[in-house]
């Protein structure tokens, strides 16, 4: 089946990039039938997606406008994973962050989460 | 993208049933047939129960049914059980963007 194991560090300092890799088993980043997002949630702002790449014979990607200026995903086919980076955090970046896997315009596979704290 | 609007709370009795909104707009909800919902347990990562507005994932029992009507989805919950005690969270896709509701906790009484 499925399955999405992310990594990262846990503690970000602020005005730096935050980075994590969600790893992918039992299907491919390259799937033309699927996308690969980038979730996260806090007590403050609840569940909020923050995008996603996804290949349909090229790469697309799309950015919720909130974190737009700041945020990168990127698919890499050697490893079978996606990324996440988003740059000048500042502690309002605190949350746990979930990769996911949509289809059918529903998120049916999530990884484990990540909580990362931004502090100096 | 606003959040799209839940009631905080929802409670019911085992083998009761209970049913939570979901409210956006035309741009998300109302626009697209592409609502779903998810079920979250503490410390734990969303679970998909509904997709497609009323569509089941293989697995799910069909005590959970969905359903939509302009711009509001609703999950309902038949058949309370006291794994069902839960956060659940609506999702609509809205043009080359997700946006999600801001939560309902269901308490099994």
């Amino acid at each position: 089946q499925v399955q999405l194991q992310q990594s990262g560090p846990g503690l970000v300092k602020p005005s730096q990039t935050l980075s994590l890799t969600c790893a992918i088993s039992g299907d491919t980043v390259s799937s033309n039938s699927a996308g690969w997002h980038w979730i996260r949630q806090s007590p403050s702002r609840g569940l909020e997606w923050l995008g996603r790449t996804y290949y349909r014979s090229k790469w697309y990607n799309d950015y919720a406008v909130s974190v737009k200026s700041r945020i990168t995903i990127n698919p890499d086919t050697s490893k079978n994973q996606f990324s996440l980076q988003l740059n000048s955090v500042t502690p309002e970046d605190t949350a746990v962050y979930y990769c996911a896997r949509s289809g059918k315009y529903a998120f049916n596979i999530w990884g484990h989460g990540t909580m990362v704290t931004v502090s100096s | 993208q606003s959040a799209l609007t839940q009631p905080p709370s929802a409670s019911g009795s085992p083998g009761q049933s209970v049913t939570i909104s979901c409210t956006g707009t035309s741009s998300d909800v109302g626009g697209y047939n592409y609502v779903s919902w998810y079920q979250q347990h503490p410390g734990k990562a969303p679970k998909l129960m509904i997709y497609e507005v009323s569509k089941r994932p293989s697995g799910v029992p069909d005590r959970f049914s969905g359903s939509k009507s302009g711009n509001t989805a609703s999950l309902t919950v038949s058949g309370l059980q006291a794994e069902d005690e839960a956060d659940y969270y609506c999702s609509s896709y809205a043009g080359n963007n997700y946006v999600f509701g801001t939560g309902t906790k269901v308490t099994v009484l």
